[in-house]
């Protein structure tokens, strides 16, 4: 069965403090793994795609690595709007929606 | 502004109820999902239409049903309403490219 797991569940970090976020993934035949950022009462908003492993994705103080078998999502500088809660998916060859890790929250405090 | 548009924005409904979610996707989308957003449970796919068809299904009740009509737009019918059906419902759409986009929610709350 297609799984995607995030770790950990909740990240607390002050203003500057760089860090990762890790997504583990068992996916047949990945057609792409994706992150989306969420906001509390909003629909999550697409960050990245990645489709090959080693392949790398940069926006702001955001980069996303792909390997074969997890996608970190790094935070460089982090400032506290950078607070909410990010989500990693991935499509496999099966099916063609997204499947869900279950997100990390992310809090940084000035 | 992602371009996907959902109606209404809150609902609140009694048990043994029915309720119907609007979603219309981004100009061009052929493929709409929905999914539900609990908070234990994470984000949860219920189905898929693709220009008009059933593509796929998740974890959907037998109580819930989709359509998507020829013009793009989908809805969610939800009925038999139960106190655990409450959380936020999201439409997603998607093109060509593999990213789908997601809509603001339905906050469903079941009374």
């Amino acid at each position: 069965e297609d799984q995607v797991t995030q770790s950990p569940e909740a990240l607390r970090l002050q203003e500057g403090e760089s860090s990762s976020l890790n997504c583990s993934y068992t996916v047949s035949g990945l057609r792409g793994l994706f992150w989306y950022r969420q906001d509390p009462g909003k629909g999550p908003e697409f960050l990245f795609t990645l489709y090959s492993a080693g392949e790398e994705k940069e926006k702001e103080r955001l980069k996303a690595t792909l390997t074969k078998k997890e996608s970190f999502l790094h935070i460089t500088a982090p400032k506290p709007e950078d607070s909410a809660t990010y989500l990693c998916a991935a499509r496999g060859q099966a099916g063609t929606a997204l499947i869900f890790g279950k997100g990390t929250t992310l809090s940084v405090s000035s | 502004d992602s371009g996907v548009t959902q109606t209404p924005k809150h609902l609140i409904t009694a048990t043994g109820q029915r309720v119907t979610l609007r979603c219309s996707p981004r100009s061009g989308d052929l493929s709409v999902y929905w999914y539900q957003q609990s908070l234990d449970q994470g984000l949860q796919f219920l189905i898929q239409y693709y220009n008009g068809e059933e593509r796929a299904k998740g974890n959907i009740l037998e109580r819930f049903s989709a359509q998507q009509f020829p013009d793009l737009h989908s809805e969610l019918n939800l009925s038999s309403l139960e106190l655990g059906d409450s959380a936020l419902y999201f439409c997603a759409s998607s093109g060509d490219s593999s990213e789908a986009f997601f809509g603001q929610g339905t906050r469903l709350t079941v009374v």
